[in-house]
C-alpha cells in the first residue's frame, strides 16, 4: 500500500516568506507526527496529532510554527517569517496510535532558507 | 528529563566484520526502544524494537535486547555487508510520558568491501 507521502520534495525559500508543508499519512492511521532534523540538533519532535484530540505542541520552536490536520487525514506544516535557523528536512510520520506502535516515516522536505 | 545517548560515528568496517553500536537512554517508566535506519538518499525505516525488558528486538541479521538492568539496547550485527551502510538511529517512546520519539543523534556506518 502507499505509504507517507510528503510535498514538496524541496523547498528553497527567501529569509522572512512563509511556507508550506504538506504530508499525506498512511490511510487508516490515526497519528501524525512532525519531526525536524537538521545537522546541529539531530532529530527533533515538533508537534502531534492523535485523531480528534487537541495535538501536542510541546515541541515547537516558536510562535512562527504551527500545524493543522484537516479531516484526521492529512496536515500542513506552516513556518510563517522563515529564519536561516530553520533550513532543516522536516519529516512526518504517521502511526495506528499512540505509544509503541511503529511510526512509518515520509520521506521527507528539505527546507533551503536563503 | 528522556534521552537517548548513542555512539559517535562515524563507524568504518570492512565487508564480514562485526559490528556494534552502543545505546543507552533514560527514561521514566518503562520505555519501547527502536534502531532506525536511514539509507543514503532515503528515508528513516524501522529496522527493529522491543517493547519490554529481556526482548530481543531482530531483523535483516540485525539484533538488539532491551537491557533494563543498564538501560541499553545495543545494536550487533555479526557480518556487515556494504549495502548496510547507512546512518543509525537509537530512540525510544516513554509510555508513561509522551508520544513521539526521541532519538539519537545517529551513528553513520560505512562498510568497504
Amino acid at each position: 500500500g502507499a505509504g507517507v507521502s510528503q510535498s514538496p520534495s524541496n523547498k528553497v525559500t527567501e529569509k522572512g516568506k512563509d511556507v508550506e508543508l504538506r504530508c499525506d499519512p498512511i490511510s487508516g492511521h490515526t497519528a501524525l507526527y512532525w519531526y525536524r532534523q537538521s545537522l546541529g540538533q539531530g532529530l527533533e519532535f515538533l508537534i502531534y496529532f492523535q485523531g480528534n484530540s487537541a495535538p501536542d505542541k510541546s515541541g515547537l520552536p516558536s510562535d512562527r510554527f504551527s500545524a493543522e490536520r484537516t479531516g484526521g487525514s492529512v496536515s500542513t506544516l506552516t513556518i510563517q517569517r522563515t529564519q536561516q535557523e530553520d533550513s532543516a528536512v522536516y519529516l512526518c510520520a504517521s502511526s495506528l496510535g499512540r505509544g509503541g506502535w511503529e511510526q512509518y516515516f515520509g520521506p521527507g522536505t528539505r527546507l533551503t532558507v536563503t | 528529563g528522556n534521552s537517548v545517548t548513542q555512539m559517535e560515528g562515524p563507524v568504518t568496517l570492512s565487508e564480514e566484520a562485526f559490528l556494534t553500536i552502543n545505546c543507552t537512554y533514560t527514561a521514566t517508566g518503562y520505555p519501547s526502544l527502536f534502531w532506525y535506519v536511514q539509507y543514503p538518499g532515503e528515508g528513516l525505516q524501522l529496522l527493529l524494537k522491543a517493547t519490554k525488558a529481556d526482548d530481543k528486538g531482530s531483523n535483516k541479521g540485525f539484533e538488539a535486547t532491551y537491557r533494563k538492568e543498564t538501560t541499553s539496547f545495543h545494536l550487533e550485527k555479526g557480518s556487515v555487508q556494504v549495502s548496510d551502510s547507512a546512518v543509525y538511529f537509537c530512540a525510544l517512546i516513554s509510555n508513561q510520558a509522551g508520544t513521539a520519539l526521541i532519538f539519537g543523534k545517529g551513528t553513520t556506518l560505512s562498510v568497504s568491501s
